[in-house]
């Protein structure tokens, strides 16, 4: 069975920083692009970030460039999502998505980060 | 960044209403546009992939069509599971944005 689950989630000081981890498994991680995304409470979902197979080619939204980093470790078969300088307009769960030509096709449930003083 | 904008913003229709959602991006992004089904606490499912190809496991009432800037999604006969908001999204160039949704719910 294919599953991603989300880990690393919880409240966090504005400014602060949280690392976001995805384990997956059933399928051969190395192969696929992984993407994030996220939803704040009551709005939509807004596409945060991807990476290739390999973790050389990275894109970002404009509202996370420069203050989020997304890694992988194949090995591991552990997608990250570090996240610093954050601030309430962060606060929203954050989904793993895996991506393919045909689209992001494999969700996990999520885990909620909340910026709060 | 292409912009997608969805019409309506909300609906509410009947079980067994035929129902038609519209995307509409500020450019073209050709096929690749794809379509999510969100209930209410679950994560998104994906529904229609390149515009019109139906998803593993996604009923046939479902159907997508359209190229370019102008999509639509459609539910041929609503059913009571089908209540949900839908969201488009293209990931034709990044960043791969998503449209704002819309909520189908039950009259």
């Amino acid at each position: 069975e294919v599953q991603l689950v989300e880990s690393g989630g919880g409240l966090v000081q504005p400014g602060g920083s949280l690392r976001l981890s995805c384990v997956v498994s059933g399928f051969t991680f190395s192969s696929y692009w992984m993407h994030w995304v996220r939803q704040a409470p009551g709005e939509g979902l807004v596409w945060v970030s991807r990476t290739s197979t390999d973790g050389s080619s990275t894109n970002y939204a404009d509202s996370v460039k420069g203050r989020f980093t997304i890694s992988r470790d194949n090995a591991k078969n552990t997608l990250y999502l570090q996240m610093n300088s954050l601030t309430a307009e962060d606060t929203a769960i954050y989904y793993c998505v895996r991506g393919r030509n045909s689209g992001l096709d494999v969700w996990g449930q999520g885990t909620t980060v909340t910026v709060s003083s | 960044d292409i912009q997608m904008t969805q019409s309506p913003s909300s609906l509410s229709a009947f079980v067994g209403d035929r129902v038609t959602i519209t995307c509409r991006a500020s450019q073209s992004v050709s096929s690749f546009l794809n379509w999510f089904q969100q209930k209410p606490g679950k994560a998104p499912k994906l529904l229609i992939y390149t515009a019109s190809s139906l998803q593993t496991g996604v009923p046939s009432g479902f159907s997508g069509s359209g190229s370019g800037t102008d999509f639509t999604l459609t539910i041929s006969s609503l059913q009571p599971e089908d209540f949900a908001t839908y969201y488009c999204q293209q990931t034709y160039s990044a960043p791969f944005t998503f449209g704002p949704g819309t909520k189908v719910d039950i009259k």
